[in-house]
């Protein structure tokens, strides 16, 4: 069974640019959610996805939107990029619940300069 | 709002001696617990994870206990090897609304 998959892996975009992440999820997971990793903040969710429909949301700005598709895969999009933007997104993908094991992807390192 | 608090950013344990990670919650209507272990350059990969209508759940080496009244959760790992050197997460799961809260993890660093 293939693992999630996150495209790019590594990302370098100039402030004021906008970026989009791709993430496919196992094969038969509907539910995807997205966290973006810093160092000393840890994991800070971004939303969840599940059935192509938005079902929770963190509290990043509206710069950062995503959406899913009837296949599962997920992108995440990130407009007028800061600095601050600058971290390791993540996606994992589960059946249905999160209670349950979640897989994550290997990240896409995005940095904005 | 850090609903999901891990106090101690790193930890250093001699190989074969135990490990102890520590997390603090304070929402009252998380019903489940997970441990996430991450390596760099990798995405966190499940480690075990606990009811919150347990005390505790065993898994090899690893052990999670879970103290309800005092939202408290810890991981042991015993005996500790080289290759458990890594960041350690906990989340916790929100019953209904079924969000998933890291926190913000503590570095283990094994010493041979």
């Amino acid at each position: 069974k293939a693992g999630v998959t996150q495209t790019p892996r590594y990302l370098i975009k100039t402030r004021g640019q906008q970026v989009t992440l791709s993430c496919s999820p196992i094969s038969g997971h509907r539910s995807v959610s997205w966290y973006q990793q810093t160092p000393g903040q840890g994991l800070q969710f971004l939303f969840e996805y599940f059935s192509e429909t938005q079902r929770n949301k963190g509290n990043f700005p509206g710069r950062f939107s995503g959406r899913q598709f009837s296949n599962s895969r997920s992108e995440m999009n990130v407009s007028t990029l800061e600095l601050g933007d600058s971290a390791l997104y993540l996606c994992a993908s589960t059946p249905g619940h999160l209670n349950t094991e979640a897989f994550f992807g290997q990240g896409t390192r995005l940095t904005v300069v | 709002d850090q609903q999901v608090k891990q106090n101690s950013p790193s930890l250093s344990v001699q190989e074969g001696r135990i490990s102890i990670l520590n997390c603090d919650y304070t929402n009252s209507m998380f019903d489940y617990f997970l441990w996430y272990k991450k390596y760099p350059a990798e995405g966190p990969t499940f480690l075990i994870s606990i009811s919150s209508i347990k005390d505790k759940n065993e898994d090899g080496r690893f052990t999670v206990f879970l103290n309800k009244s005092a939202k408290h959760l810890s991981l042991h790992i015993v005996p500790s090897q080289p290759g458990d050197s890594a960041v350690y997460f906990c989340a916790a799961h929100h019953f209904g609304n079924e969000k998933l809260t890291f926190g913000t993890g503590t570095r283990l660093t094994i010493i041979p």
